[in-house]
């Protein structure tokens, strides 16, 4: 059981390239999101989806495109990288998209970006 | 307005001592979770402890305990007996009760960074 994985590990970017992060989860998970970690700043949400064909908007999505085809993976692309893109990306999956209970976030363990 | 607050950015703790991360938050939903999250050197994000707005006992997992004190909207995060692999990068966080089709979103602090000593 392999949990939530993403790849790459870490990645080194130009300035207006795109990019692809991507996001695995293989626990049959309903609910999964991207967040970014920067120094000072904690975690923010990028996007979320509650459900294959589902996808909306977290605090953070200007740059970002997601899409979920499949219960499973929920890639995220960068568009045109900028350097205010440099930052570690977390994926995360729960069980239900729902509030009843802990419902506890699964993360990945992250993928580091630098856009030089 | 910031809706968790960690206003220790580091703390520095004796190995077998217990130790206090505080956490306060903002949220006018009377229904809401909150979490803590333990991130080591190595980067990954650990769940530690959940406690549900409306749970009447304070939640503990092994040494970890939460302090929950909901007129205060404090939430904050007892290790008891440190140890020096308790040494990492310590998250408050805050779901609120979603709206139709909101999802299971966190809000995060800044974290605090705690450093068990010999």
């Amino acid at each position: 059981n392999a949990g939530v994985t993403q790849t790459p590990k870490f990645q080194v970017l130009k300035t207006g390239q795109s990019m692809t992060l991507q996001c695995a989860q293989d626990m049959n998970h309903e609910y999964m999101s991207w967040y970014r970690q920067d120094p000072g700043m904690g975690l923010r949400l990028i996007h979320y989806s509650v459900g294959a064909g589902i996808t909306d908007q977290g605090e953070v999505p200007n740059g970002y495109n997601v899409s979920r085809s499949t219960t499973e993976d929920f890639p995220l692309r960068l568009l045109s990288a900028a350097p205010s893109q440099t930052s570690v990306y977390f994926c995360a999956s729960s069980y239900s998209r729902g509030f009843g209970g802990a419902n506890v976030l699964t993360f990945g363990a992250g993928s580091r970006l630098t856009v030089l | 307005a910031q809706k968790i607050t960690q206003t220790q950015p580091g703390m520095f703790v004796q190995e077998k001592e217990a130790v206090t991360l505080d956490c306060t938050y903002d949220t006018s939903d009377p229904s809401y979770g909150l979490f803590w999250y333990k991130q080591p050197s190595s980067g990954e994000m650990i769940f530690l402890i959940y406690q549900g707005s409306y749970d009447q006992q304070n939640a503990t997992e092994g040494r970890y305990s939460l302090n929950f004190q909901k007129a205060r909207k404090s939430a904050n995060l007892v290790i008891s007996a440190s140890q020096l692999g308790d040494s990492a990068m310590y998250f408050c966080a805050m779901r609120e009760n979603p709206h139709a089709g909101g999802g299971n979103k966190l809000t995060f602090g800044t974290g605090t960074q705690l450093k068990v000593e010999l």
